[in-house]
């Protein structure tokens, strides 16, 4: 199917361990960003990326690690999860150029115990 | 620096009254301002953007660059307009977003 897809849609995990988000598009969109919303912060850019290979920290990257390989992906590592880290996360992405809209996956509701 | 500013987390209005949901923002180049809408359970969308000049279901937004603000308007609010409402900006690469105003539209 085209579009963007996150998976998993639910994920528990504890405290320390390893966990990684995927997020999958079909359209070849250059840009690709991470949010996580949270109540009270609204939408915060963990990572973006222009291009494959081309990665670069948003507002809050600290806890997270991204990679793009492939122009498609672009997973979300929390390399040791804290319970701070408990939240809803947002894929999306876009093409390049002024005015373009984003599009977002439809989340993975992520929960730290 | 890009910082989207939306000071009300809530606001909640009656059917037929008009909303305007404010949104400010802090750029140093040219923005791009978008505002996108979360339904419950859906996923958030574009509602509409600054450079299209566009009325989307009724809401407009227009960019004042001397107030730096993108405030979205509707004269008339619909049940069906309740949901969660971002503004965003679109500057060097980077897309933020507020911190979101839940719009209630009660009969």
């Amino acid at each position: 199917d085209a579009g963007i897809t996150q998976s998993p849609r639910y994920k528990i995990t504890e405290t320390g361990r390893q966990v990684t988000l995927m997020c999958h598009q079909t359209w070849s969109h250059s840009y690709m960003f991470w949010y996580r919303q949270d109540l009270g912060h609204g939408l915060r850019l963990i990572y973006y990326s222009a291009a494959a290979d081309i990665t670069d920290k948003g507002e809050v990257p600290d806890g997270y690690v991204v990679s793009r390989s492939k122009t498609e992906n672009f997973p979300l590592t929390l390399e040791s999860a804290t319970r701070s880290q408990t939240s809803v996360y947002f894929c999306a992405s876009s093409v390049e150029g002024g005015g373009t809209e984003a599009f977002f996956g439809q989340g993975t509701r992520l929960t730290v115990v | 620096a890009q910082r989207v500013t939306q000071p009300e987390k809530l606001l909640s209005v009656f059917k037929g009254a008009p909303v305007e949901l404010k949104c400010n923002y802090s750029y140093s180049g040219s923005p791009e301002l978008f505002w996108y809408v979360q339904y419950s359970r859906q996923r958030l969308q574009l509602l509409l953007r600054h450079i299209s000049r566009e009325s989307i279901k009724g809401f407009t937004a227009d960019l004042n660059k001397g107030e730096t603000s993108f405030h979205l308007k509707k004269p008339f609010a619909q049940e069906e307009d309740s949901a969660m409402y971002y503004c965003a900006l679109r500057g060097f690469q980077k897309l933020v977003f507020g911190t979101g105003t839940r719009l209630l539209v009660s009969p």
